[in-house]
């Protein structure tokens, strides 16, 4: 069984930093794409960033909102993503959710978000 | 960018009935479009990928048809267990999601 598990989360200044960790298991980590994708209160979902596996270079890519200020990084030895938040601002402040994404791959790219975690709150305020 | 226009905003059904729900892309995106299921207070569900894929374990009630820029998720027969807000989302490009479709049993 697929499990992410969300830590990290909690309460910080705008301009302060937060890392957040998603403990992945259950299927081949290091052959995963694992993304983050948040959910401010009320609104709908945003892509943050993703990192794809060795298989791809283990590159990263980031939504605009947030480039050049969060850092998505992995350790595949302990099956673990990273999002480090830097410079936060309050609207940064939402549910942050890691998934996989890998419904299907093919031609060079994975597609479809198939397991998420249960979820962990950012809340940016002074 | 690609934009994605996801309608309608919100709908109430009725248990049983036909329910489709729209999401058009600015531009091709080929096949690459996605829906999900959110529940209140729960993480978003996969149902469809590459436009009519049915995820598994997902229902066979649920269907996505489509390609190119206009794409629809259709729910056969609507259950209580439905109610929630649904999302498309492309992957041809950076992706991203619909605004959402909040779902309503009458």
């Amino acid at each position: 069984e697929v499990q992410l598990v969300e830590s990290g989360g909690g309460l910080v200044k705008p301009g302060g930093s937060l890392r957040l960790s998603c403990a992945a298991s259950g299927f081949s980590f290091s052959y995963g794409w694992m993304s983050w994708v948040r959910q401010a209160p009320g609104k709908g979902l945003e892509w943050v960033g993703r990192a794809k596996s060795r298989t791809y270079g283990g590159a990263t890519d980031y939504g605009a909102p947030v480039k050049g200020r969060f850092t998505i990084s992995r350790d595949d030895s302990k099956n673990t993503v990273y999002l480090q938040m830097n410079s936060l601002k309050t609207e940064d402040m939402a549910v942050y959710y890691c998934t996989t994404e890998g419904a299907y791959c093919g031609g060079g790219s994975c597609h479809g978000f198939d397991f998420w975690g249960q979820g962990i709150l950012v809340t940016v305020s002074s | 960018d690609i934009q994605m226009t996801q309608s309608p905003s919100s709908l109430s059904a009725s248990v049983g009935d036909r329910v489709t729900i729209t999401c058009r892309a600015s531009q091709s995106i080929s096949d690459y479009l996605n829906w999900y299921q959110q529940k209140p207070g729960k993480a978003p569900k996969l149902l469809i990928y590459a436009a009519s894929s049915l995820q598994s374990g997902v229902p066979s009630r649920f269907s996505g048809s489509g390609s190119g820029t206009d794409f629809t998720l259709t729910i056969s027969s609507l259950q209580p267990e439905d109610c929630a807000t649904y999302y498309c989302q492309q992957s041809y490009s950076t992706p991203l999601f619909g605004q959402g479709t909040n779902l309503e049993i009458k």
